[in-house]
C-alpha cells in the first residue's frame, strides 16, 4: 500500500461546477499537509497548507481528518484555469520528510 | 526573490553514460531536496539535505545515484551510470527550514536513450 494514496482521475468538470479531491495516508504520525498544484510541465507549487481546524482561501476548502487519516480539498465554481494536476503531500515533521501522492488530474471544461 | 535555479534543463544521454544536474535553492533556505518525477507519477524524495548534512536518502539508488550540498548551498546529483528506466524530470526544492513550504526549480528532463 503506498504512503499516500490520491483519487484516481482525470476528473472532467464543466466551469462553474463544484469538485472534491481526496486523500488518505498511512502514517498516522505525520504532522504537517499540503496541497500542491502541478500544471502540465512544470514545477509543484503549494496550493494551500491544510490545518487541523481546516482552512479556506477563496474557492478552495482544505481540511483534515486525523481520526480517518485522509484530508481533502473543495474547489468550487470551478474556473478553466484551475485545469491542473492536484497533489496532496504529507510531512513527518519530526523526520522532515515530505511523500508526495501521484496527484489527481482536474479539467475544467466551457 | 529569485527562486530555485537548475541546470540544465534538458539532458539527452544513452544509457550507461554519466550525467550530472545542479541546483541553486532559494537564499537562506537550510533544507535541499531532490526529487524524481516519473510521468503520470507524484515527485519521489531521493534525498533530503538540511544545510550540507543528509536527512534522508532512503530512496536513493546508491549504486549509481549520489548527491552532495558542499558549503550548505549549491547541490549536484549525479547518475552513473544511466539506466533507461532514469528517464525522468529531476526536481531541486528548498524550503526555509525542513517542514514547510517547499520551492520547487523548473526541473532538469532527463531521457535516457
Amino acid at each position: 500500500r503506498k504512503e499516500v494514496e490520491q483519487d484516481p482521475g482525470p476528473f472532467n468538470v464543466p466551469e462553474g461546477a463544484t469538485v472534491a479531491f481526496n486523500c488518505t495516508y498511512s502514517n498516522s504520525a505525520s504532522q504537517s499537509f499540503f496541497w500542491y498544484r502541478q500544471d502540465c510541465r512544470k514545477e509543484p507549487k503549494l496550493l494551500m497548507s491544510v490545518y487541523s481546524s481546516g482552512n479556506e482561501d477563496g474557492r478552495f476548502t482544505a481540511q483534515l481528518n486525523r481520526a480517518s487519516q485522509y484530508i481533502s480539498l473543495l474547489i468550487r465554481d470551478s474556473k478553466l484555469s484551475d485545469s491542473a494536476t492536484y497533489l496532496c503531500v504529507v510531512t513527518h515533521t519530526n523526520a522532515g520528510k515530505s511523500t508526495f501522492g501521484d496527484g489527481t488530474t482536474l479539467t475544467v471544461k466551457p | 526573490e529569485a527562486g530555485v535555479a537548475q541546470s540544465p534543463r534538458y539532458k539527452i544521454i544513452e544509457k550507461r553514460q554519466s550525467v550530472a544536474f545542479w541546483c541553486n535553492p532559494i537564499s537562506g533556505h537550510a533544507t535541499l531536496y531532490w526529487y524524481q518525477q516519473i510521468l503520470g507519477q507524484g515527485p519521489k524524495l531521493l534525498i533530503q539535505f538540511q544545510n550540507n548534512g543528509v536527512v534522508d536518502d532512503s530512496q536513493l539508488p546508491k549504486d549509481r545515484f549520489s548527491a552532495e550540498r558542499l558549503k550548505g548551498v549549491d547541490s549536484t546529483l549525479k547518475i552513473q551510470p544511466a539506466k533507461l528506466e532514469d528517464s525522468a524530470v529531476y526536481l531541486c526544492a528548498s524550503s526555509f527550514t525542513g517542514p514547510d513550504t517547499q520551492y520547487f526549480g523548473p526541473g532538469t528532463r532527463l531521457t535516457v536513450l
